[in-house]
């Protein structure tokens, strides 16, 4: 069946603009989870969705990041004006329930800002 | 709180000789364990993972990883490395409900293989 997709796949884009990834998880997992990889850096924890549930934003780093999951299907993470430091990889993974299954990343998107 | 600490970021092995990478975590509850590999430009995929059954677990590629609550460690190893095994090589802890649900990643180990 068709895994995590992610897209853009690569984003480049101006320092202070907005950008919108987005990620669409394996039909049916209820967990979907957004992290952040910078070059040579382990994952960073970003944001989780479990079902209807309130999300968890405690790994957002800023008020700048925020994310949305709608229908309990496709997720969005929004970055408003960015800013150099912002420039990473951003990974998304589902899960078919908690922490008890393995998560399925998709391929990444990588944003570059300038 | 759960951790977990990856002891080597780089690991140099030659193709054929065996490979080690090290994981220890700390966990409050009974944890699941992961491991992760990820190729260049790549997504994560999965290895292993250990869930409380048997404590000797065998991954895709000949890759297995044994649980040591007693050592609170959980390596990865692979009698005879490929090539195709450079990548960067990620261990992670989950806790049941009750505890932490959120996912922690060691910071990874790079496998180099030498022809």
């Amino acid at each position: 069946g068709a895994g995590v997709s992610q897209s853009p796949s690569n984003k480049v884009t101006e320092k202070g603009k907005d950008v919108e990834l987005r990620c669409d998880p394996i039909s049916g997992h209820t967990a979907l989870y957004w992290y952040r990889q910078s070059l040579g850096q382990g994952l960073e924890f970003l944001i989780y969705f479990q079902g209807n549930s309130a999300p968890d934003k405690s790994g957002l780093p800023s008020d700048r990041f925020s994310a949305e999951r709608t229908g309990g299907s496709v997720s969005t993470l929004t970055i408003q004006r960015t800013q150099q430091e912002d420039s990473a990889v951003y990974l998304c993974a589902s899960s078919p329930r908690d922490t008890d299954y393995e998560q399925y990343f998709g391929p990444g998107t990588r944003l570059t800002v300038t | 709180a759960q951790s977990v600490t990856q002891l080597d970021s780089h690991v140099s092995v030659s193709e054929g000789t065996p490979v080690l990478l090290r994981c220890n975590y700390s966990s409050s509850y009974s944890p699941s364990l992961f491991w992760y590999v990820q190729h260049p430009n790549k997504g994560l995929q999965l290895l292993l993972k250990y869930t409380s059954a048997a404590t000797l677990v065998k991954g895709i590629n000949g890759f297995e990883a044994e649980f040591k609550k007693s050592e609170t460690s959980f390596h990865l190893t692979k009698p005879s490395a490929h090539m195709s095994d450079a990548a960067e090589y990620f261990c992670v802890v989950s806790e049941p409900p009750g505890g932490s649900y959120i996912p922690t990643f060691g910071r990874g180990t790079s496998l180099i293989v030498h022809p």
